[in-house]
């Protein structure tokens, strides 16, 4: 059973507001994702990680930032919510040559 | 460009009654092939992992299979706890740490 952790489950906040989405897992993996899921489409990579102090942009990730200062914590933050990133938000983490495991993830609401 | 498709979008079956989905892919050199089970308000489910043309992995109800150009996952006598949405991921050799993903097959099982 994976264990992968992501707060808060539901936001929904004021456009303008700066927002950080938490993702912590427990298993000592070195690589970590954030994707964005909108109904009927696929996962798009915002943020990925290969390890401590290394972070990497996927094709969503110029509104949002991410650190990876510790193994188990991937925090994503968007500076300014805007509505149009009201979507899904999924953290996975994997070790190499392992599947991704995926945490149940965070509804954002921006209004 | 590295593309992955899944068909039908949606499927409804009879409990009882088998079918298959699709995963076709293009890419540059396929590393593995991973299908995933999405229920609602949840993270992707991993299922299955493979690697080369030929492999088969089976778990119950659900068979994987692999060819050069597209997987299918088998359901045989599916039941209503079958109902989800199947995702289909690959990792290819250009971009070894990133995967994409298909936009699934929702598929529900009518008892």
């Amino acid at each position: 059973e994976a264990d992968i952790y992501q707060t808060p489950r539901y936001l929904v906040i004021g456009t303008g507001k700066k927002i950080t989405l938490e993702c912590s897992q427990t298993m000592g993996h070195d690589k970590m994702y954030w994707y964005q899921q909108d109904p009927g489409m696929e996962l798009h990579l915002i943020h990925y990680s290969y390890g401590v102090n290394s972070t990497e942009k996927g094709d969503l990730s110029s509104e949002s930032t991410v650190s990876r200062i510790r193994t188990e914590h991937f925090p994503l933050t968007l500076e300014s919510a805007r509505p149009s990133h009201t979507s899904q938000y999924l953290c996975a983490s994997r070790s190499s040559n392992q599947p991704q495991h995926f945490g149940d993830g965070t509804r954002l609401s921006i209004l | 460009e590295d593309q992955v498709t899944q068909s039908p979008e949606a499927l409804r079956l009879q409990e009882g009654e088998s079918s298959s989905l699709n995963c076709s892919y293009t890419v540059s050199g396929l590393r593995g092939l991973f299908w995933y089970r999405q229920d609602p308000g949840k993270g992707p489910e991993f299922l299955f992992t493979l690697y080369s043309a030929g492999e088969e992995k089976e778990k119950e109800r659900l068979k994987a299979t692999l060819t050069k150009k597209e997987s299918f996952l088998h359901i045989t006598a599916p039941k209503p706890e079958d109902s989800a949405t199947y995702l289909c991921a690959v990792q290819t050799a250009n971009t070894g740490n990133q995967f994409y993903f298909g936009t699934g097959t929702s598929l529900t099982v009518i008892p």
